[in-house]
């Protein structure tokens, strides 16, 4: 079965870092792009950031850009989620998800779903 | 504001058939194909068609989507109880900064 995983959410103060992690299983890791995807409470889904599956190909949104930064460790079947410098608008619940096709850069549709980590930004 | 415009609500009797629009423009739905998620109270998003108007395995032939120029559509035939829920559209955008784009979603209500 494939499964998804996130951890590493929590209570954060605006300005400091957190590090989410999603650890994979039931597929082979590494011939997948990888991507965050965040929902605000009571919002959208808002995509944050993807990743190809060899790491050579990697997207932000606007609103993180310069601030975030994903990786991978196919070693480890585990992607990643450095947030620096966080808002009080980054306050949301942090998906990850797997890619529908291998191979497929980050341009897929994203197909399986972990059940999110919850990142609250405020003092 | 989200790049995709969907209706923010759609509702219809078990039974019945119903459409959820999502609007675009040429640097997302005009120029890559849409991908659908159901969003179930409390749960995760979960893909429901892809590439337009493929259905992963598993999902009902009750649902269809469909694509002309900038605009897509989600279907839903014969509604049921249990497909209440939230609804997405996506797409890949082209633009200044490559990324995905999502509508705001829509709010299934089967009255």
């Amino acid at each position: 079965e494939v499964q998804l995983v996130e951890s590493g959410g929590g209570l954060v103060q605006p300005g400091r870092s957190l590090r989410l992690s999603c650890a994979a299983s039931g597929f082979t890791f590494d011939d997948y792009a990888m991507h965050w995807v965040r929902q605000a409470p009571g919002k959208g889904l808002e995509w944050v950031s993807g990743i190809s599956w060899n790491s050579g190909s990697i997207g932000y949104a606007d609103s993180v850009k310069g601030r975030f930064t994903i990786s991978r460790d196919n070693a480890k079947n585990s992607l990643y989620l450095q947030m620096n410098s966080l808002r009080a608008e980054d306050t949301a619940l942090y998906y990850c998800a797997n890619s529908l096709f291998p191979y497929y850069d980050i341009f897929s549709a994203f197909d399986i779903w972990g059940q999110g980590t919850m990142v609250t930004v405020s003092s | 504001q989200s790049v995709l415009t969907q209706p923010p609500s759609a509702s219809g009797t078990p039974g019945q058939r119903v459409t959820i629009s999502c609007s675009g423009s040429s640097s997302n739905i005009g120029s890559n194909t849409v991908n659908w998620y159901q969003q179930l109270p409390g749960t995760a998003p979960k893909l429901l068609i892809y590439s337009n108007n493929q259905r992963p395995s598993g999902v009902p032939d009750r649902f269809s989507g469909s694509k002309s120029g900038t605009s897509a559509s989600l279907a839903i035939s014969g509604l049921q109880s249990e497909d209440e829920a939230d609804y997405y559209c996506a797409a890949w955008d082209d633009s200044l900064n490559d990324n995905w784009v999502f509508g705001g979603g829509t709010k299934l209500t089967v009255l």
